[in-house]
């Protein structure tokens, strides 16, 4: 049973451009979790998704990000025209059921994005 | 405002002694605690948790303390071993943010001397 897959592992893009990362949860989860990692600090959560339906995105910036999870396909992180400030690692979680309640979550590897 | 620190931010320790890391929390809302720890270039992987009704839990090797009086909890690494060395991060909800979303601490570096 695979984990959760994020791809890609690293990406590198340049002021403006768009990033588009991607997680597949785990075999049977049908909650996300995007959460962004910066150098030495903890992940801080961004916005958190079920299939085709966005559920809480308080920690998401209101421009340039956006995410989305289709009924059918990975969940996507987009990030539009880039900027410096957003080089980090974004992970992504995924869980059997809303995390009202345990609902432990697991992580993927993480996509490192740097922005030149 | 409220939020999830840790004490010290590393810790290096011999390999076979015990390893304390520690973790406070400021909102006594929170009522789910959670330790990840996380190697170099991986995600987070769990550890153990605790309720809020609980003081203790015991897992393999670890052990998860919660005193909710001064809000602290800790994480007791029993026999340290190199491949404990990482950064470790508690996380907790029910308070600083939605009951959806795990709020994480800086987290500690732990490295093991042999």
């Amino acid at each position: 049973n695979a984990g959760v897959m994020q791809n890609p592992r690293h990406l590198v893009r340049r002021r403006g451009q768009e990033a588009r990362l991607r997680c597949s949860p785990m075999k049977g989860h049908s909650h996300v979790y995007w959460y962004r990692q910066l150098p030495e600090e903890g992940l801080k959560f961004m916005v958190y998704l079920q299939k085709e339906n966005i559920i809480d995105e308080s920690g998401m910036p209101k421009e340039r990000f956006s995410a989305e999870f289709p009924k059918e396909g990975p969940s996507i992180l987009r990030i539009q025209q880039v900027v410096r400030g957003d080089s980090a690692a974004y992970f992504c979680a995924s869980s059997q059921r809303t995390s009202g309640g345990t609902g432990e979550l697991f992580f993927g590897e993480g996509s490192r994005l740097t922005v030149l | 405002g409220e939020s999830v620190g840790l004490h010290l931010p590393t810790l290096s320790v011999q390999e076979g002694d015990n390893s304390i890391i520690n973790c406070a929390y400021s909102n006594s809302a929170s009522d789910y605690f959670i330790w990840y720890k996380q190697e170099s270039g991986k995600g987070p992987q769990f550890i153990i948790d605790i309720r809020s009704n609980m003081d203790k839990r015991q897992g393999q090797r670890v052990t998860v303390l919660l005193n909710k009086t001064v809000k602290h909890l800790s994480l007791q690494i029993a026999a340290t071993q190199p491949g404990d060395s990482a950064v470790y991060f508690c996380a907790e909800k029910g308070g600083s943010g939605s009951a959806r979303q795990l709020t994480f601490g800086s987290g500690t570096q732990l490295t093991v001397l042999p």
